[in-house]
């Protein structure tokens, strides 16, 4: 079954502090992987894709085939990262699926 | 450039009542579209979605519709609300063809069924 798990609810950290964002997925093929945000009320966006290798606000991403994970990362949180963090899986071009979502809180 | 709409911001509805809620994109042509509701705990569902004028993908078994009259319109609908019904409902559209992975969301629907 094609899945996208993100195991935290929460994650808070202080400002400063590195953070990680955790995202597994169950797919048989090659996956294409994202991470879209929200930040307070605005608009669900896209943040990065792993094709792409990008880093995006200070935050990477790397597909771990192996361990079939695609974990966010950002060496020093800002309280401006703040925000609901969604992992997505393309399975085919013409949809998402997207995990339940991480929200990060950052303190000062 | 492209914009998406829906309305209305919120509703709040009876148990039992009918639903319409409206998405429309402009700036684009024959994009892909897609309805999701997002609940605390549950993440961002896929309910629909669509490739299409009248080609509609369903996701989930439940009590809501969708259609789409239009090449940049798509409505959801239900004939008699439950209160499960009740969440934040999203609409988004993705160009289609060999590039879709990029959806660019609206700014929602709040539906309260009381």
């Amino acid at each position: 079954a094609q899945r996208v798990t993100q195991p935290e609810k929460l994650l808070s950290v202080f400002k400063g502090a590195p953070v990680e964002l955790k995202c597994n997925y169950s797919y048989s093929g090659s996956p294409e992987l994202f991470w879209y945000v929200q930040y307070s009320r605005q608009r669900l966006q896209l943040l990065l894709r792993h094709i792409s290798r990008e880093s995006i606000k200070g935050f990477t991403a790397d597909l771990n085939k192996g361990e079939t994970s695609f974990h966010l990362k950002k060496p020093f949180a800002q309280e401006e990262d703040s925000a609901m963090y969604y992992c997505a899986l393309a399975p085919n071009t013409d949809k998402l699926i997207f995990g339940t979502g991480t929200r990060l809180q950052v303190f000062p | 450039s492209q914009t998406i709409h829906q309305w209305p911001a919120t509703l709040v509805q009876p148990v039992g009542s009918p639903l319409s809620l409206e998405c429309t994109v402009e700036g684009t042509s024959n994009p892909n579209l897609y309805w999701y509701r997002q609940a605390a705990g549950r993440g961002l569902q896929l309910l629909f979605y669509s490739v299409g004028i009248g080609q509609i993908s369903s996701e989930v078994p439940q009590n809501l519709s969708a259609s789409r009259p239009q090449d940049r319109q798509f409505i959801l609908s239900s004939k008699k609300l439950l209160l499960s019904d009740s969440g934040f409902y999203l609409c988004a559209w993705s160009l289609g063809g060999t590039a879709p992975y990029e959806q660019y969301f609206g700014p929602g629907t709040r539906l309260t069924v009381t």
